[in-house]
């Protein structure tokens, strides 16, 4: 069955360290991929998505995030974290053809002041 | 802002009984989607739901649920006999383009 596998399940970090998140997918076929961010007590944002083309993206408050298609990978970076990016980070795919998001089970990410 | 709003944001039931959430878009869409988040776990895709029919649902989309859009703007995933282990974050979301989906805020349901 298609999943999607975030390995970090909680990163801590201090302001202006850099964050890199992975994500894998397994699924041979054609994806488009995005990254959900959830605020504490918000819903679902969508941070970045990719459908095609430049394989880096770039995404809302300076977060991008690279496919790698012989890797099956599409991991969100930040150079530089700030204390107002602590939150739940969710990697998703959808396959070609169909409707669902698949999920990974999210990252939650602390940064410290 | 969410694209969608739920209501209620809160649901509260006993094992057994029925319970209806709802989801009113912003703007008018045809394509919606149920998901749940149980407590702990993954968001787990229930139904999409395009011009009023079912277009696509998960083998966890079973006999007790359903969706409609009874009135033509809101969209309701009701659940017939919820179970303990229904209790879990319900996420309504509205399709943009190039398969993008934009969710509401949630509903917690909890069934005692």
């Amino acid at each position: 069955a298609q999943s999607v596998s975030q390995h970090n399940h909680h990163v801590i970090l201090s302001e202006a360290a850099s964050l890199e998140l992975g994500c894998n997918y397994s699924y041979g076929g054609t994806v488009n991929l995005f990254w959900y961010v959830q605020y504490p007590g918000q819903h679902l944002q969508l941070l970045l998505k990719y459908f095609s083309g430049d394989p880096l993206v770039k995404g809302i408050k300076g977060f991008e995030a690279e496919f790698i298609k012989s890797k099956f990978s599409f991991n969100l970076r930040k150079p530089s974290v700030q204390w107002s990016d602590t939150a739940e980070y969710f990697c998703a795919v959808i396959l070609y053809n169909t409707d669902k998001l698949i999920f990974g089970t999210g990252t939650r990410l602390q940064v410290f002041p | 802002e969410p694209e969608v709003t739920q209501t209620p944001s809160h649901q509260v039931t006993q094992m057994g009984q029925e319970v209806i959430l709802r989801c009113v878009p912003i703007s008018n869409h045809l394509y919606f989607y149920w998901y749940r988040q149980i407590l702990g776990q993954k968001v787990e895709f229930l139904v999409s739901f395009y011009n009023n029919e079912i277009s696509e649902k998960s083998e966890i989309f079973d006999d007790q649920f359903s969706v409609e859009r009874p009135d033509g703007s809101n969209f309701t995933l009701k659940i017939r006999s919820t179970k303990l282990e229904d209790s879990a974050m319900y996420f309504c979301a509205r399709s943009g383009t190039s398969d993008t989906q934009y969710f509401g805020p949630g509903t917690r349901l909890t069934v005692l």
